[in-house]
């Protein structure tokens, strides 16, 4: 299984505010795809984002962008204009694409202050 | 969207009884599903792979034969731990896949926690 590694177990952002979360990633495939999902306190696992590798554009959903650096082997989430509902576990997980299977990090907490 | 639901979402059990949690798609036929198992602030485990009418790939380390896996249908996969003791109390979550094309995504159930007395 390819190696998913978040070296931030957690991070704090004032409200309003921008926090970047980092990722990096094992693989010698070239084509693979990777998500970040959000776990909130509700435990439930929401997909927050998803790149495909082949693509070079970065993807965006409204105030969550993502930074991937393919040779980099980087994959790191923006969280603009952060809101107290963005308080969460967040996770980076990679997916090969002959294999539905994920490779999880190991997250990142990120708490809102007000 | 696609909507996975779990049932039961937490369960308490005595050491040395069976459990079953069964994991549904609500809005799609699932071809692929998937175990995790959660503890407190860490990552997802992935126990293993069940496929629509075959049996589970697990992932190495996990007891095949304590926590049975059966996929019965499109919609419904079960995981049911068998003789629980105390320190398989976990939180435990299922995904699902539509398994339509390459930029097919894992929906999550809830979850289900269990503890075992």
């Amino acid at each position: 299984a390819q190696t998913v590694t978040q070296s931030q177990p957690e991070m704090s952002v004032q409200e309003a505010e921008t926090v970047t979360l980092s990722c990096t990633y094992d693989t010698s495939e070239s084509d693979y795809y990777l998500f970040w999902y959000k776990q909130p306190p509700s435990r439930q696992m929401i997909l927050v984002i998803r790149q495909e590798a082949y693509k070079q554009q970065n993807a965006t959903e409204n105030r969550f962008s993502v930074n991937f650096q393919k040779a980099a082997k980087s994959f790191s989430l923006k969280i603009s204009d952060s809101q107290l509902g963005d308080a969460a576990m967040y996770f980076c997980a990679y997916r090969s694409h002959n294999d539905y299977k994920l490779s999880f990090g190991a997250g990142t907490t990120v708490t809102v202050r007000a | 969207g696609a909507v996975v639901s779990q049932h039961p979402s937490w369960v308490i059990c005595k050491s040395g009884t069976s459990v079953k949690i069964e994991c549904r798609s609500l809005d799609f036929q699932a071809t692929t599903m998937f175990w995790y198992r959660q503890f407190p602030k860490q990552s997802l485990m992935l126990m293993a792979t069940s496929n629509e009418g075959s049996k589970a790939t697990y992932e190495q380390g996990v007891e095949k034969d304590k926590f049975l896996i059966n996929h019965a249908s499109l919609t419904l996969s079960t995981l049911t731990v068998t003789s629980a003791h105390p320190e398989d109390s976990s939180f435990y979550i299922c995904s699902a896949t539509a398994g339509r094309g390459e930029a097919d995504t894992q929906y999550f159930g809830p979850g289900t926690r269990l503890t075992v007395l």
